[in-house]
């Protein structure tokens, strides 16, 4: 089982629509998260961390449930230009060089 | 607004050759990584430094090596450059998180370059 793991997609949505992706990890001591998204063939750029008790940011919001070892990210009023890979982000605070990427997972707007 | 400058965007050397890519940032971060990516993989760490003339190996240092002489620079070196190590390579940095020791990374969030597309022939 790969220790960070999403769902590639692609995800193919109307403009306007409501999105929603999750990501799970395997390790419980894990303690920070992040989603950063990365434009096609551009470099990965941090969108939010995510906090222990969700958090929002614009029409991003944020959520962790440590229970079930998932973080997930929900767009609202989806536009043309949140077309991007979404990756997720899992580390151990007190381990080196363990931060976590998953493999992503694509979004698609459509007009 | 953190700067992570990459020597090369785009980069083709052949094989056995020593291949350097150099990595700058301006926001005085004590971390400094170096990942390569492709398709279906995700980012892969190969190293990782914490501070000046310190580093760790990541989850796929074989065939690379890396120097860090001055907190700003992180260079990653493929030795003897291989096909398999044709890639995208992305250098990162970030703050370590105040009160950490020195062999702990930070969990404050990375910011990348823009990444060297290496393609060895």
């Amino acid at each position: 089982r790969k220790e960070v793991e999403q769902d590639p997609g692609p995800f193919n949505v109307p403009e306007g629509a409501t999105v929603a992706f999750n990501c799970t990890y395997s390790n419980s001591a894990s303690q920070s998260f992040f989603w950063y998204r990365q434009d096609c063939r551009k470099e990965p750029k941090l969108l939010m961390s995510v906090y222990s008790s969700g958090n929002e940011d614009g029409r991003f919001t944020a959520q962790l449930n440590r229970a079930s070892q998932y973080i997930s990210l929900l767009i609202r009023d989806s536009k043309l230009s949140d077309s991007a890979t979404y990756l997720c982000v899992v580390s151990l605070y007190s381990s080196a060089s363990k931060i976590i990427f998953g493999s992503g997972t694509r979004l698609s707007i459509r007009p | 607004d953190v700067k992570v400058t990459q020597s090369s965007r785009y980069l083709v050397k052949r094989t056995g050759e020593k291949v350097f890519l150099e990595c700058v940032q301006d926001m005085d971060h004590e971390n400094m990584f170096w990942y390569r990516q492709d398709p279906g993989l995700g980012l892969r760490l190969i190293y990782f430094s914490y501070d000046v003339k310190m580093k760790e190996k990541g989850d796929i240092p074989e065939g690379y090596s890396v120097s860090r002489e001055k907190k700003e620079r992180f260079s990653l070196i493929l030795e003897s450059a291989s096909t398999n190590q044709t890639s995208m390579y992305l250098c990162a940095s970030s703050r370590k998180r105040p009160g950490q020791g020195d062999s702990t990374y930070s969990n404050q969030p990375q910011h990348f370059g823009d990444g060297t597309r290496l393609s060895i022939l």
